[in-house]
C-alpha cells in the first residue's frame, strides 16, 4: 500500500501560522478524502474529494482548505492554525466507494 | 443523531469468547459498507466489506439489517491479536462521503 504518501510525518507550528498537509497517490484514484481523528471522536471527515477540480466540505472543515488541481494530490491547508486543531490527519483514497480505502501513514500535527 | 453511531466500549472479554458489536447509520440511502481495524491509532486497514446477504471470513461474520439501519461484527474464539479499535464505514450523503463511526474498542485478555 506505498501508493499514498502524506508527508510531513510530524509537524509543529504555532497558533496563526498556515500550514499545508501534502497528500499524494499514484493509482489515479478518483476519491480522495482528510480526515482528522482524536481521543473520544473517532476519525472525523474534513473534506473529501470525487475527481480532480471537485471538493466538497465534511463535517469539520471550518478553518481547513483543500485544493485538487491534479487528481493525484491533495493537499490540506490549514489558514491560521489553532490550537484546537492539534490532532492526527490522516490521507484516504479509492477509486469507487464500495471498495477499499487507502490510507496514508498520518501527520501527527501539533499546534503550541 | 450522528451519521454514524457505535459504542466505544472497552470491550473486554477473555480468549476464545464471542463478541459482537452494532453500527447504527441514518442515512437510508447508504450503499457502502465496511468495517476498518485501527491498531494504536496506526492507519486504519479494511477488516471486511459488508454485504446485504451477509459475509464471513474466517472467525468474522459482518451482517447488514437496511430495515433497522445498522451493520454488525461478530468475531468468534477471540485471538489477543484481535484487540484494537474496531471501526465501521458508511457511505453518506448523496453517495460521495465515507463517514467514520468513533470506534469500538476491543480488549481481549488471557
Amino acid at each position: 500500500d506505498a501508493g499514498i504518501t502524506q508527508s510531513p510525518r510530524y509537524k509543529i507550528t504555532e497558533t496563526g501560522r498556515q500550514v499545508t498537509l501534502m497528500c499524494h497517490q499514484t493509482w489515479s484514484h478518483s476519491y480522495m478524502f482528510w480526515y482528522r481523528q482524536d481521543l473520544g471522536h473517532g476519525l472525523r471527515l474534513i473534506y473529501y474529494s470525487a475527481a480532480a477540480d471537485i471538493t466538497d466540505k465534511g463535517e469539520v472543515s471550518d478553518g481547513y482548505v483543500v485544493s485538487r488541481s491534479k487528481t493525484e494530490n491533495f493537499p490540506l491547508t490549514l489558514e491560521s492554525a489553532t490550537r484546537s486543531q492539534t490532532s492526527v490527519y490522516f490521507c484516504a483514497s479509492t477509486g469507487h466507494l464500495n471498495e477499499k480505502l487507502f490510507f496514508g501513514s498520518g501527520t501527527q500535527l501539533s499546534v503550541l | 443523531r450522528k451519521e454514524v453511531e457505535q459504542d466505544p466500549g472497552p470491550f473486554n472479554v477473555p480468549e476464545g469468547a464471542t463478541v459482537a458489536f452494532n453500527c447504527t447509520y441514518s442515512n437510508s440511502a447508504s450503499q457502502s459498507f465496511f468495517w476498518y481495524r485501527q491498531d494504536c491509532r496506526k492507519e486504519p486497514k479494511l477488516l471486511m466489506s459488508v454485504y446485504s446477504s451477509g459475509n464471513e471470513d474466517g472467525r468474522f461474520t459482518a451482517q447488514l439489517n437496511r430495515a433497522s439501519q445498522y451493520i454488525s461484527l461478530l468475531i468468534r474464539d477471540s485471538k489477543l491479536s484481535d484487540s484494537a479499535t474496531y471501526l465501521c464505514v458508511v457511505n453518506t450523503g448523496g453517495g460521495n462521503k465515507l463517514t467514520f463511526g468513533t470506534g469500538t474498542q476491543l480488549k481481549v485478555e488471557l
